[in-house]
């Protein structure tokens, strides 16, 4: 069964550092790739998706992620973390092939932005 | 384009009650899925619609729990006989039909059973 694992629940940055949230997922077909945030008591918003073509992608809000096949990953990015941007971060996962295309989660990451 | 809505958001029921959410997707979207979100914890998969047949129910979705899709537009989501660990947020998302295309969702409702 496929599953996704995000290292770290809680991450904290200052405002304006580097932020790396980390997802690694099994599989031994890639899947398709996805960044969720969710706000406190809201539903969750795509930031970024990965299904096929270039392994760099760009989402909303400044964040992109890389899918490493050979590392099994799609670490989110943003190169200046903002005030706004702390909320709880999901990486996801759809089976390729799977006409479904239910999403698996990760536990979530949190996290915090210092001023 | 309204996007996914929830209803209720908030729901404080005691055990043993009977509970329904409704959900409405955007419209014209096919798919409709629901997710279980507890406490620091990501969503987990429960039902999936592709109208209004139900295609797919994680092991997740007990006895007690039944989801139905009449028309191929709402959902509404029943617990039956709620007990204290049914406790968590309920999830809602949509997307068109087809493969993969990102799932659209809604801001959930919370469910307390005391």
């Amino acid at each position: 069964a496929q599953s996704v694992t995000q290292l770290g629940s809680h991450v904290s940055v200052s405002e304006g550092a580097l932020v790396l949230l980390r997802c690694n997922y099994s599989s031994s077909v890639p899947p398709y790739l996805f960044w969720y945030v969710q706000y406190p008591n809201q539903g969750l918003q795509l930031l970024l998706k990965y299904t096929t073509g270039a392994t760099l992608v760009k989402g909303i809000n400044g964040f992109e992620a890389e899918f490493k096949k050979s590392e099994t990953s799609f670490h989110l990015t943003k190169p200046s973390a903002h005030m706004s941007d702390a909320a709880e971060y999901f990486c996801a996962v759809s089976e390729r092939g799977n006409q479904g295309g239910k999403l698996i989660f990760g536990q979530g990451t949190e996290l915090s932005v210092k001023p | 384009d309204t996007g996914v809505s929830q209803n209720p958001r908030h729901k404080i029921t005691k055990r043993g009650q009977n509970v329904t959410f409704r959900c409405d997707p955007i419209s014209e979207h096919n798919r409709l899925y629901w997710y279980r979100q507890t406490l620091g914890q990501g969503p987990e998969f429960l039902t999936y619609f592709q109208n209004e047949a139900q295609l797919e129910k994680s092991r997740l979705l007990s006895d007690r729990f039944s989801a139905e899709r009449p028309k191929g537009s709402f959902s509404t989501l029943e617990i039956q006989r709620t007990e204290q660990g049914d406790s968590a947020m309920y999830l809602c998302a949509s997307t068109p039909a087809g493969i993969n295309y990102e799932q659209y969702f809604g801001p959930g409702t919370r469910l307390t059973v005391t």
